[in-house]
């Protein structure tokens, strides 16, 4: 059954520096998007993306983040400089069309230190 | 303001017996309903979902049932067993501009399932 991946599954990095965080989307989906969980906490949205631009994003995803679909394959969030409150787990996720069920990947654990 | 919210944190059930996790929104706007499982390091898995046409939907073990008027969700999980330990989250998502696309998440409840 196809999935979504994610790497790394872990990254360690210290406050400031940037980080790329990595997802291979299910191979038709058309929609991307990335979440993130803060330990303790509800899963939150950050971005949707379609057709190689942002189509919705919340305030959390501000001028320190950005997306990108590199390739035919990967989709990528980048943290320009990381903050000790962006560590969380990061979940990236598909849908074949918007509106459509979303799947997610295993996230990636960030700790910024 | 939108919001998904989870009755009860923590939920123990016997093994075998059916269980009943409950959610409320607050968005009348909303008009699709997710329920997911997560397992400790593991990402949301898709359960099931419903629009707001339906009222309740089935698969496997477990059902969803939408009640407009007060703006509450339930998965029911029958014959629960050992690998449905996990927390279930609810999500909604109403209708933007791009369609459905920003999914809402519950606190969550954690199912343990008592062998």
């Amino acid at each position: 059954e196809p999935e979504v991946t994610q790497t790394p599954s872990h990254q360690v990095t210290q406050m400031g520096q940037e980080v790329i965080l990595r997802c291979v989307p299910i191979s038709n989906h058309l929609y991307f998007y990335w979440y993130r969980q803060i330990l303790g906490q509800k899963v939150e949205f950050l971005v949707s993306f379609y057709n190689n631009e942002i189509s919705e994003k919340s305030e959390i995803f501000d001028d320190q983040f950005s997306v990108e679909r590199p390739d035919g394959s990967n989709f990528t969030l980048k943290i320009r400089s990381t903050k000790l409150e962006d560590s969380a787990m990061y979940f990236c996720a598909s849908s074949v069309l918007v509106g459509e069920t979303q799947y997610f990947g295993p996230g990636t654990r960030l700790l910024v230190l | 303001g939108e919001s998904v919210g989870l009755h009860l944190p923590t939920l123990s059930v016997q093994e075998g017996d059916n269980s009943i996790i409950n959610c409320a929104y607050s968005n009348s706007a909303s008009d699709y309903f997710i329920w997911y499982k997560q397992e400790s390091g593991k990402g949301p898995q898709f359960i099931i979902d419903i629009r707001s046409n339906m009222d309740k939907r089935q698969g496997q073990r477990v059902t969803v049932l939408l009640n407009k008027t007060v703006k509450h969700l339930s998965l029911q999980i029958a014959a629960t067993q050992p690998g449905d330990s996990a927390v279930y989250f609810c999500a909604e998502s109403s209708k933007s501009n791009f369609g459905n696309e920003k999914l809402t998440f519950g606190t969550g409840t954690r199912l343990t399932i008592i062998p």
